[in-house]
C-alpha cells in the first residue's frame, strides 16, 4: 500500500509569485484535503476534493485553489503569493464513508520572501 | 462551531514516567476524536481515533485515550515515556468534516 506522497519537498518564491503543489493520494482512497500549517501552530482546513469537485473550503481567499484528478491526485495552486503564505502544507487523503480517517504526507514546506 | 483546546502548550516529562497530554473540545455533534503526532520536519501520524464506540481507545506505540463526554475531554495517555515519543501532539475534532485542529502540545522526554 503506497501512502500520500507530496511534491516538491520544499520551495523558495518571492512575493507576488505563483506556486503548484503536488499530492498523490493513498492507494484506494478517493478524497484529498489541504492544510496550512503557520510554524508554531496547528493545521487549517484551507479546502477538500472528491470526485474533482471542490467539497468544502476553510477561511482562504480565492487566490487558494485547487483541482483534482482522475487518479485522485491533486494541486493546490496560490497566487499572488505574501509573506504570510510562508508554511508547511500538508495534503492528506482519505476514503468517503469509512470515518474519514485522513492520512497525511510529509508536507510541502513553502518560504515566501 | 466545532473547536479544541489543548490545555498545554509544553509537556516534560523524564523517561519511564507517565504521560499526560489533556484536550478538551467543542462540538455540536457526535464527534469523532483523534490524536495526531508530528516529529520535527515530519508530516502527521495517526496515534488513534475515537467514533462513539469504545471509550477507551488504544493506539499505537503504546498510546490510549479516553473519551469523556460529560467533561468533553479526550486526554492522552502512556503509561511509560520514551525518548522517541519527544513531538508535537495535536487532539483533532471531526464533526463530520474538516478536521479541527488544537494548537499542539509539545512533549520532552529527558533522559
Amino acid at each position: 500500500e503506497t501512502g500520500v506522497t507530496q511534491s516538491p519537498t520544499h520551495l523558495i518564491k518571492t512575493r507576488g509569485q505563483q506556486v503548484t503543489l503536488r499530492c498523490s493520494s493513498q492507494s484506494g482512497h478517493n478524497t484529498v484535503s489541504w492544510y496550512q500549517q503557520a510554524l508554531g501552530q496547528g493545521p487549517q482546513f484551507i479546502f477538500q476534493y472528491y470526485r474533482e469537485e471542490e467539497n468544502g473550503r476553510g477561511n482562504f481567499p480565492p487566490r487558494f485553489s485547487g483541482l483534482q484528478f482522475p487518479n485522485y491526485s491533486s494541486e493546490l495552486n496560490v497566487n499572488a503569493l505574501e509573506l504570510d503564505d510562508s508554511a508547511l502544507y500538508l495534503c492528506a487523503s482519505s476514503l468517503v464513508g469509512k470515518g474519514e480517517t485522513q492520512y497525511f504526507g510529509p508536507g510541502t514546506r513553502l518560504l515566501v520572501l | 462551531a466545532q473547536s479544541v483546546t489543548q490545555l498545554d502548550s509544553h509537556v516534560s516529562v523524564s523517561e519511564g514516567t507517565p504521560v499526560l497530554l489533556r484536550c478538551n473540545y467543542s462540538s455540536s455533534y457526535s464527534p469523532s476524536l483523534f490524536w495526531y503526532v508530528q516529529h520535527p520536519n515530519k508530516g502527521l501520524q495517526l496515534l488513534l481515533k475515537y467514533t462513539s464506540a469504545a471509550t477507551l481507545v488504544k493506539g499505537i506505540n503504546g498510546f490510549e485515550a479516553e473519551f469523556k463526554k460529560s467533561e468533553t475531554s479526550f486526554h492522552l495517555t502512556k503509561p511509560s515515556a520514551h525518548m522517541s515519543d519527544a513531538a508535537e501532539y495535536f487532539c483533532v475534532v471531526s464533526d463530520p468534516t474538516p478536521l479541527v485542529f488544537g494548537k499542539g502540545t509539545r512533549l520532552s522526554v529527558i533522559a
